[in-house]
C-alpha cells in the first residue's frame, strides 16, 4: 500500500532564504508520480510541482525545485528565496497507477520577516 | 474555465441525516476524486473513479458512497451523517494518473 511521509509538522524559514521540506514514500510500483500542494489559510490546494518516477531530472517549477532520490525513496521540496506569502500548509502526494493520489500529513511553513 | 465546482460551500446537518456534496468539472479529466480533511490533517481519500461507471474505495470510505454516471459528475452520499463525519471536503479531477489534480473549493460540513 502507499504511504507518504512528512516528518516535520513545522518549519521557519526567514525571508529571502531557502528551505528544505521533506517528504518519503513507499510503494512497490515502478511508475508513479509524486505530487506537491500549497493550502494557504484561504484553504484552496494550490498545485506546486510534479516528478515522474522515470524522469531523470528534478523537476523545477520558478523557486520550487524537487530533490527526487529513488533509491531513497525521497522527493523533497526546495523553496528558493522565500516570501511572506509561502507562509502555508505544504503536502506532499503520490499516486501510481493502481491508485488514487494519497497524501501526507503535510508542513506548516511560516515566512519570518 | 470553472474547472471543479463544489455545492454547497457550508453544511450543517443533523446526526442520522442523509445528504449529498455536489461535484463537478468542465475539463473533460477521467480521474475524480473525493478527499477529507480533518484540522490540522492531511488529506484522505474516500473514493474515486478512473472514468464514467467506474468507481473504487480508498483509505476511508465507510458512511460514503459515490457513483459516477457521467464524466462531470461525481457525486458524494452521506448515508446516514455522524459527528466524526464534520470535516471539509474537497473534490478533485486529473486527467491522468500522472497529471496534476485540480480541486474544488471544499465542502465544510458540521455534524450536530
Amino acid at each position: 500500500a502507499q504511504k507518504i511521509t512528512q516528518t516535520q509538522p513545522g518549519m521557519f524559514v526567514q525571508e529571502k532564504e531557502a528551505v528544505t521540506l521533506d517528504c518519503t514514500y513507499d510503494t512497490s510500483d515502478q511508475s508513479y508520480g509524486l505530487f506537491w500542494y500549497k493550502q494557504p489559510s484561504s484553504g484552496e490546494m494550490i498545485f506546486l510541482i510534479y516528478q515522474g518516477s522515470y524522469d531523470e531530472q528534478n523537476a523545477t517549477e520558478g523557486r520550487y525545485s524537487l530533490n527526487f532520490q529513488k533509491a531513497r525513496k525521497s522527493a523533497n521540496l526546495v523553496i528558493s528565496a522565500s516570501q511572506l506569502g509561502d507562509s502555508a500548509m505544504y503536502f506532499c502526494a503520490m499516486r501510481d497507477n493502481n491508485n488514487d493520489m494519497r497524501f501526507g500529513a503535510g508542513t506548516r511553513l511560516t515566512v519570518k520577516p | 474555465n470553472a474547472g471543479v465546482t463544489q455545492t454547497p460551500k457550508f453544511q450543517v446537518l443533523k446526526t442520522g441525516q442523509s445528504m449529498t456534496l455536489q461535484c463537478a468539472q468542465d475539463m473533460n479529466h477521467e480521474y475524480m476524486s473525493w478527499y477529507r480533511q480533518d484540522p490540522g490533517m492531511g488529506l484522505r481519500l474516500i473514493h474515486y473513479s478512473v472514468g464514467a461507471g467506474i468507481t473504487d474505495q480508498g483509505e476511508v470510505p465507510n458512511g460514503y458512497n459515490v457513483s459516477r454516471s457521467t464524466t462531470e459528475d461525481f457525486p458524494l452520499r452521506l448515508l446516514s451523517a455522524a459527528p466524526s463525519q464534520t470535516s471539509v471536503y474537497f473534490c478533485a479531477a486529473s486527467g491522468d494518473w500522472d497529471t496534476e489534480a485540480f480541486f474544488g473549493q471544499g465542502t465544510r460540513l458540521t455534524v450536530v
